[in-house]
């Protein structure tokens, strides 16, 4: 199986602070990365697929990079609405695998 | 538009049998890949299998095959979820998703979840 790594596990930061989440994955996966948001007592809702592409409807300040084995979900400026825990997820093979998360928290 | 409307809460005893639901509205229900996946009380998401209505051919995470089936229903647009023989360690909520399909196929990643069934298992 694939191991999704995330770090920080936790990041509390200020609201138009730069929130930068990495993931790192046991072996290359190419672009098969997404990034989901769930905020408590919601389902989670996807941000990024393909590594960097952008789902409909989410904003701007989100962003996603990487490729192979390290990929970063960038948050350019935070705002109230962005806490919740953040999850990658790889899609390059079977069992499909996600990170462990990482909760944001508004200072 | 996309809905995944769930079935309701649930509590059972350890050992008893369980079927919850997921009925896909507002997109073709047979050629879109729907996935489950749990996320035990405080912890983060598991994926459990995904199956594709239209022959019901399913892939099953090691880590819970043998311990449920997914199965679907075109007609009525619904997948299912069950359990023969419930633990305490089931409890959890369990999610659908759908998998999101792009100009290149499915993607095996999630664009649209159910709102999850919270299933307690407890003696």
């Amino acid at each position: 199986d694939i191991q999704m790594t995330q770090s920080p596990s936790s990041v509390s930061a200020s609201v138009g602070d730069r929130v930068t989440i990495t993931c790192r994955a046991s072996q290359d996966i190419s672009s098969w990365v997404a990034w989901y948001q769930q905020k408590p007592g919601k389902a989670p809702n996807l941000l990024i697929y393909a590594a960097s592409v952008l789902q409909s409807g989410v904003p701007s300040r989100f962003s996603g990079s990487g490729a192979g084995t390290d990929f970063t979900l960038t948050i350019s400026s935070l705002q109230p609405e962005d806490f919740g825990t953040y999850y990658c997820q790889q899609a390059k093979s079977f069992p499909l695998t996600f990170g462990g998360g990482t909760k944001v928290e508004i200072k | 538009e996309v809905q995944l409307v769930q079935s309701g809460a649930e509590v059972k005893k350890p050992g008893e049998s369980l079927k919850i639901s997921c009925k896909g509205s507002g997109y073709n229900f047979t050629t879109n890949w729907l996935g489950w996946v749990r996320q035990m009380p405080g912890k983060g998401l598991e994926w459990m299998g995904i199956i594709y209505p239209g022959d019901s051919d399913t892939r099953d995470s090691p880590s819970f095959q043998g311990h449920v089936i997914i199965s679907a229903d075109k007609s009525i647009s619904t997948a299912y979820l069950q359990w023969s023989s419930l633990k305490a360690s089931d409890t959890a909520i369990y999610y659908c998703a759908r998998v999101l399909h792009i100009a290149g196929g499915a993607t095996d990643h999630f664009d649209y979840w159910g709102q999850g069934t919270l299933v307690t298992v407890s003696s």
